[in-house]
C-alpha cells in the first residue's frame, strides 16, 4: 500500500514569493490534515479536512496561508507572499474513520522543508 | 486543553543498554496518547497508542510504554537499544476524538556503539 505522498520534498525560495506544496493521501482516507513544524518543535496542525470540507482551519493564518482539496481527494497548501518565519518542514496526513466514532491512526507523509531567504 | 512535555531534549545510551524516554502530559479528560518515531527524510511512524484499556501498551520494535495517570506520565522504554533506534520521538496526546494531536518538542535519541 502506498504512503501519503508529498511534493516537492525541498523548497528555497525568496520572501515574498508563493509557494505551493501537493499532497495525495493514502487511498480511501477522507480526512486529510496539514502540520507545520518548526526546527525543534514538534508539528503543529494548521488544517483538517473531512473530504473536501475544511473542518478546522482555526490554526491557519489565513492572511497569508490557503488551501484547498478539490474533490476529496489531493491537497494543496499554498503561501502568498511569504515571509522568513515560515521557513519549517509542512507535513501532510491522511485517516480513516476509526472504531466507535473515534478517528483512526494518522498517517504521515516525509513533509516538505521550506527555506524562505 | 491538552499538552504534553518531554522532559528531555536529547538522550544519549550506548547500543544493548536500556532507553527511556520520559512524557508527562496534561489533559481535562481520560487522554489518549501517541509515540510517534521520525527517522531522518522520513514520515512520522506510529509507535504505540494508550486509548483508556491496558496501561502497559507494546508497540513496534520492542517499544513498549506505561499509562500512569497518578504521575500523568507515560514514559517509553526499550530494554535494549539497536543502532536504528537512533531518531527523534514525540510524545503525542488528542482530544476524545482522536482527531487533534498534540506534540510534545520531541527527544532525540543517540545510539552508541
Amino acid at each position: 500500500e502506498a504512503g501519503v505522498v508529498q511534493s516537492p520534498r525541498y523548497k528555497i525560495i525568496e520572501k515574498k514569493q508563493p509557494v505551493a506544496f501537493w499532497c495525495n493521501p493514502i487511498s480511501g482516507h477522507n480526512t486529510l490534515y496539514w502540520y507545520r513544524q518548526n526546527l525543534g518543535q514538534g508539528p503543529e496542525l494548521l488544517i483538517r479536512y473531512e473530504n473536501e470540507e475544511a473542518v478546522d482551519d482555526s490554526q491557519l493564518p489565513k492572511d497569508r496561508f490557503s488551501a484547498e482539496r478539490l474533490k476529496g481527494v489531493d491537497s494543496t497548501l499554498k503561501i502568498q507572499p511569504a515571509e522568513l518565519g515560515d521557513s519549517a518542514v509542512y507535513l501532510c496526513a491522511s485517516s480513516s474513520p476509526g472504531p466507535s466514532g473515534r478517528y483512526g491512526e494518522q498517517f504521515f507523509g516525509p513533509g516538505t522543508r521550506l527555506t524562505v531567504l | 486543553a491538552q499538552s504534553v512535555t518531554q522532559l528531555d531534549s536529547h538522550v544519549s545510551v550506548s547500543e544493548g543498554t536500556p532507553v527511556l524516554l520520559r512524557c508527562n502530559y496534561s489533559s481535562s479528560y481520560s487522554p489518549s496518547l501517541f509515540w510517534y518515531v521520525q527517522h531522518p527524510n522520513k514520515g512520522l511512524q506510529l509507535l504505540l497508542k494508550y486509548t483508556s484499556a491496558a496501561t502497559l501498551v507494546k508497540g513496534i520494535n520492542g517499544f513498549e510504554a506505561e499509562f500512569k495517570k497518578s504521575e500523568t506520565s507515560f514514559h517509553l522504554t526499550k530494554p535494549s537499544a539497536h543502532m536504528s533506534d537512533a531518531a527523534e520521538y514525540f510524545c503525542v496526546v488528542s482530544d476524545r476524538y482522536g482527531n487533534k494531536l498534540v506534540f510534545g518538542a520531541g527527544t532525540i535519541l543517540r545510539v552508541k556503539s
